[in-house]
């Protein structure tokens, strides 16, 4: 059990497109997500945390209406980059934690995002 | 910062051999755990080890927890090919929302 489904896995658009990422887990109830961003070669930089029914908690310097996130189910995240350039091009992965569980979490095959 | 730094920043081995990466953090922690990724792909969960637990065994995968020192290794032994990955140790927020940081992460290359 714990799979996460992310989609798409990879997009390629023009410079100033909207762009949404999925996030689903398939088989548990996450009470909260997170969506990170990661750049070649290094770690995981947290971007906000997404709790069903609520606004998302966004980390230091991350841009909030920039990077527009929903989190309307138990199932379901969504993280829509607005009016796309090439500087956030990169590599965002979702994860899910099961309600009422540790600090376990479980990723999405991440979304290669690449704007032109 | 929480950030745990990783050491070696890159291992390269033969396949067989045992592989251990070490994982230093900042502040107290409730528990530390080891992700894999594979190149393109999101994280897997490897193994959880509580702050009251010293060592873990999952296994080919050995952990150990130094509250004291603030550090962690992730031992893999008799390493295959398909060990290659990069792997990432994760201390959680006492904040809530089980949030977690990743540490800087160790490329782990294992030749046939």
């Amino acid at each position: 059990g714990a799979v996460v489904s992310q989609h798409p896995s990879r997009v390629i658009c023009k410079s100033g497109t909207s762009v949404k990422i999925e996030c689903r887990s398939l088989d548990f109830q996450a009470t909260t997500m997170f969506w990170y961003r990661q750049f070649p070669k290094q770690s995981l930089m947290l971007m906000a945390t997404s709790n069903e029914g609520s606004k998302a908690t966004y980390e230091q310097g991350v841009e909030k209406d920039k990077f527009l996130i929903n989190h309307a189910s138990l199932t379901l995240s969504t993280l829509t980059v607005t009016s796309a350039h090439p500087e956030d091009s990169s590599f965002y992965i979702c994860s899910a934690s099961k309600q009422g569980g540790i600090s376990t979490q479980h990723f999405g095959d991440g979304t290669r995002l690449s704007i032109l | 910062s929480q950030q745990g730094e990783e050491d070696p920043q890159a291992l390269s081995i033969q396949e067989g051999e045992n592989a251990t990466m070490n994982c230093s953090y900042k502040t107290s922690i409730n528990n530390l755990q080891w992700y894999r990724q594979n190149s393109g792909r999101g994280l897997v969960h490897l193994i959880l080890i509580r702050s009251n637990e010293r060592e873990k065994h999952s296994g080919r995968l050995r952990v150990t927890l130094d509250t004291s020192k603030k550090s962690s290794s992730l031992l893999i032994t008799a390493s295959r090919a398909a060990d290659t990955a990069s792997y990432f140790c994760a201390t959680d927020d006492s904040g809530g929302y089980q949030k977690v940081t990743f540490g800087t992460g160790t490329k782990l290359q294992v030749i046939p």
